[in-house]
């Protein structure tokens, strides 16, 4: 059984650092791209970016690019999502997601339960 | 802002048949997939490609394209159904992804 299975939540001050992590299992991890997806409170889903945990090609959605860095660990199946410096705006819930890249597609067919990161002074 | 453009909401009556449109330039050459988000859960994949359900989703979901919309539509809804529905696709250039702004579908 494919799992993607997330650290718990967090509450942060504004200016710390953070980083959360997904691990998967049930599938070969290095063979799926993962990706993170962001939803504000109240709000819709946003694309962060993703990892190719075999050979760690990144990308990143714009809106994204050198606020957050994303990594994985081969080693031990699970990705990461760093920030160095937070701030309230980042409050929100993460989702991991194992991204399938088709010729004409792009969708995610399992979902992480969700880190809730809290950033508050 | 998202490149794909969803109506925030939309109601059906309980066994009549709805349809949740997504529009944007992207889908006229990348197919939507679809996702359904229930309260306090995470999103769950309904439709994906031409027209695929993953295992366990209801034949009621089903999936369909026409130049620059995709649409998902539910046959007989259910109370069950009640939820928030997003489109994602391929963003124009095909080398990123874009979220849909999401439909609240309400079973009346």
């Amino acid at each position: 059984e494919v799992q993607l299975v997330q650290s718990g939540a967090e509450v942060k001050k504004p200016g710390e650092s953070l980083k959360i992590s997904c691990k998967g299992s049930g599938y070969s991890f290095t063979s799926y791209w993962i990706g993170w997806v962001r939803q504000m409170p109240g709000k819709g889903l946003e694309w962060m970016g993703i990892i190719y945990p075999g050979d760690s090609d990144t990308r990143y959605s714009p809106s994204f690019q050198g606020q957050v860095t994303i990594s994985a660990d081969k080693s031990i199946s699970t990705a990461y999502l760093q920030w160095s410096s937070l701030k309230a705006s980042d409050t929100a819930m993460y989702y991991c997601v194992r991204q399938i890249r088709g010729l004409r597609m792009y969708y995610f067919d399992y979902w992480g339960q969700g880190t809730l990161v809290t950033v508050s002074s | 802002s998202s490149e794909l453009t969803q109506d925030p909401a939309v109601s059906v009556a309980l066994g009549q048949t709805v349809r949740i449109t997504c529009q944007g330039d992207s889908l006229r050459s990348y197919y939507a997939s679809w996702y359904q988000q229930k309260p306090g859960q995470a999103p769950v994949l309904v439709i994906y490609g031409k027209n695929n359900r993953p295992s366990g989703i209801p034949d009621r979901f089903s999936g369909s394209s026409s130049g620059n919309t995709a649409s998902l539509t539910i046959t007989g809804a259910q109370a069950e159904d009640e939820a928030d529905y997003y489109c994602n696709s391929r963003d124009s250039s095909g080398n990123l992804v874009v979220f849909g702004g999401g439909t609240k579908l309400t079973v009346l």
